[in-house]
């Protein structure tokens, strides 16, 4: 079983739709979960991270835990043509190693 | 705005020689990473380096794999003798203080061919 698993997509959108991410994860020690987005020909860049279960909100990005049933997601409200990039959960148990999902590549169409 | 950077953007190498990827992290960070990503895979933690030694390794990070940070600034991923399956694209990383609390900056990567 993968550590990490994540639709890779891709997931087309209309501009202004609710985007929903989503991975779910294997290891219930796993404590810190964050998405990263990734642009084309470019590093990662950390949009959101979450310790343990809940709801974290940024701007137009939610990120949610729910530990019992190993789910995290991520909301886009508002979505964007600059929205589209791949998108990738990871998490960590402490320690330096991070794990990531596959990432889910999301296309916001104008 | 500060930022990682790594060179070469492209390198092309045979099979079996030896490979060094440079990184530049952000000047005030502590510790650096080296991550890789194989064409259409995940990304993959390779290693951790903090105070001039290696925090954390994976399992791909095996003997063929070193890295040094030889004058204060630059931050070096060395591959002995490259493999075909060594074509990756590969990220270095840094960060100021301890991963729960501080950012992990990626650089663009490098991306290795090994023909």
């Amino acid at each position: 079983q993968k550590e990490v698993e994540q639709d890779p997509g891709p997931l087309s959108v209309p501009e202004g739709a609710i985007v929903s991410l989503n991975c779910t994860y294997s290891n219930s020690a796993f404590q810190y979960f964050m998405w990263y987005r990734q642009y084309s020909r470019k590093g990662p860049e950390l949009l959101m991270y979450t310790y343990s279960s809940g709801n974290k909100e940024d701007g137009r990005f939610t990120a949610q835990v729910d530990k019992s049933s190993k789910y995290i997601s991520l909301f886009i409200r508002d979505s964007q043509p600059s929205d589209s990039a791949t998108y990738l959960c990871a998490t960590y148990t402490g320690g330096f190693k991070t794990i990531f999902g596959a990432g889910t590549r999301l296309f916001v169409k104008a | 705005e500060p930022e990682v950077t790594q060179t070469p953007s492209h390198q092309v190498t045979q099979m079996g020689q030896e490979v060094i990827l440079r990184c530049v992290p952000i000047s005030n960070h502590l510790y650096f990473y080296w991550y890789r990503q194989i064409l259409g895979q995940k990304v993959e933690f390779l290693v951790s380096f903090y105070n001039n030694e290696i925090s954390e390794k994976s399992e791909i990070f095996d003997d063929q794999f070193s890295v040094e940070r030889p004058d204060g600034s630059n931050f070096t991923l060395k591959i002995r003798s490259t493999k075909l399956e060594d074509s990756a694209m590969y990220f270095c990383a840094s960060g100021q203080g301890t991963w729960s609390t501080d950012t992990q900056y990626f650089g663009p990567g490098t991306r290795l061919t090994v023909l």
